[in-house]
This record gives C-alpha cells, structure tokens and sequence, in this order.
C-alpha cells in the first residue's frame, strides 16, 4: 500500500520569504504521479503542481517548485516570493500511473501555511 | 466550462439517519471519486465510479454506497449515520484514460451528524 507523510503540520512565514514544504511516500511502484495541492479556508482544493515520476527534471509552475528525489522518495514543495494569498493548507498526494485508467489520490495529512504581513 | 458542482453545501442529521450527496462532474470527464476528509486531516479516499460501475474502493464500510448516472454525475449515500461519519465530503472528477489522472475537486459537503 502506497502511504504519504507530512512531517511539518505547521508552518508560518513572512511575505515575500520563501518556504519549503516537505513530503516522503512509500511505494513499491515505479511509474506513479506526485501532486500538490492547496485547500485555502474556502475549501476548494486546487492543483498547484505536479511531476511524473519517469521525469527527473523537477517542475515548475510560477514561483511553485518542487525539488523529486525519487530515491529518496522524497516531494518537497518550494514557494518562493509569497504571498498572502499563499496561505491555506497544502496536501501532498501520490497516485500510480495506470494504462487502464485512472487510480486513487493517496494523500498526506497536510501542512496549514500561514504567510505573515 | 463549468467545474465540479456538488450539493448541499451543508447538512446537519441526526445519528442513525441517511443521507444523500450529490455531485457532477467537470464538462467532458466521466470518472468521479468520493473523498471524506476528516478535520485537520487529508482527504480519505471512498470509491470512484466509470461507467455507472463502482471500479475502486477504499477501506469504508458498506454504510457508504454510491451511484452514478448515465450522464456521469454521481451520489454517495451513507446509511445508519454515526457520529465519526461528519466530515467534509469530497467529489472529484477526471476523465478515465486522461493524462496525469489529473482530478479536479468540488468546493465538498460538510456533514454534521449530531
């Protein structure tokens, strides 16, 4: 069973500062996709980014990053120049990569970002 | 293009009831999952249906079903209610052989069992 893990259940920053949010999963797959998501208070959960596993480039999406190191299985999330309306709860998730259609989102427990004034 | 839609917004039962929540999917897909997420906790995942066929399930018990229809919008229904079952319920849509098996989330009904 694949499992995902946030070990930072808070964190909190100042504008503009950059933050990096931490993430490991466990699998025995090789070909699966990593996502983060946001969950602002409004509640709609919203893609920020994401990186197939089969690609060792890590992807980049504005001033979201993420930094794959597939050995390590570890996903970390990069936001750099923040913004207030960075702050919401952020959600790693893991799925496996399936010819025969879509898969289950795993996801990790999530870590609240509070960007400060 | 309009996204996932989801109803009610709220709802408060009693302990023992049943209760229905309803989704439909953004334009074009034709595959939803249910979620529940509990408070200060990821979302957890139900099952996901395609082709008006229940095709993945999570570890919840069988008070939790579902349905979808023709048109690929989708209910989750939970009998016999208990406490632990307030949560935020999630639906997700994608399309079924889509790339990155992208799903697309519902702002969620909260549920409020007392």
């Amino acid at each position: 069973a694949q499992t995902v893990t946030q070990s930072q259940p808070e964190m909190s920053v100042q504008e503009a500062e950059t933050v990096t949010l931490s993430c490991t999963y466990d699998t025995s797959e090789n070909n699966y996709y990593l996502f983060w998501y946001k969950q602002p208070p409004s509640r709609q959960m919203i893609l920020v980014i994401r990186q197939e596993a089969y690609k060792q480039q890590n992807a980049t999406e504005n001033r979201f990053s993420v930094n794959f190191q597939k050995a390590a299985k570890s996903f970390s999330l990069k936001i750099s120049d923040s913004q207030l309306g960075d702050t919401a709860m952020y959600f790693c998730a893991f799925t496996q990569r399936d010819f025969q259609g879509a898969q289950k989102l795993v996801f990790g427990q999530g870590t609240r970002l509070t960007i400060n004034p | 293009d309009a996204g996932v839609t989801q109803s009610p917004t709220h709802l408060i039962k009693t302990r023992g009831q049943q209760v229905t929540l309803r989704c439909s999917p953004k334009s074009g897909h034709d595959t939803v999952s249910w979620y529940q997420q509990a408070l200060g906790q990821g979302p957890q995942f139900i099952f996901q249906y395609y082709e008006e066929e229940e095709r993945q399930r999570g570890n919840f018990p069988d008070r939790f079903s579902g349905h979808q229809f023709p048109n690929y919008s989708s209910e989750l229904n939970v009998n016999a209610l208990l406490l632990g079952d307030s949560a935020l319920y999630l639906c997700a849509s994608n399309l079924f052989r889509g790339t990155y098996n992208e799903q697309f989330f519902g702002p969620g009904t909260r549920l409020t069992v007392l």
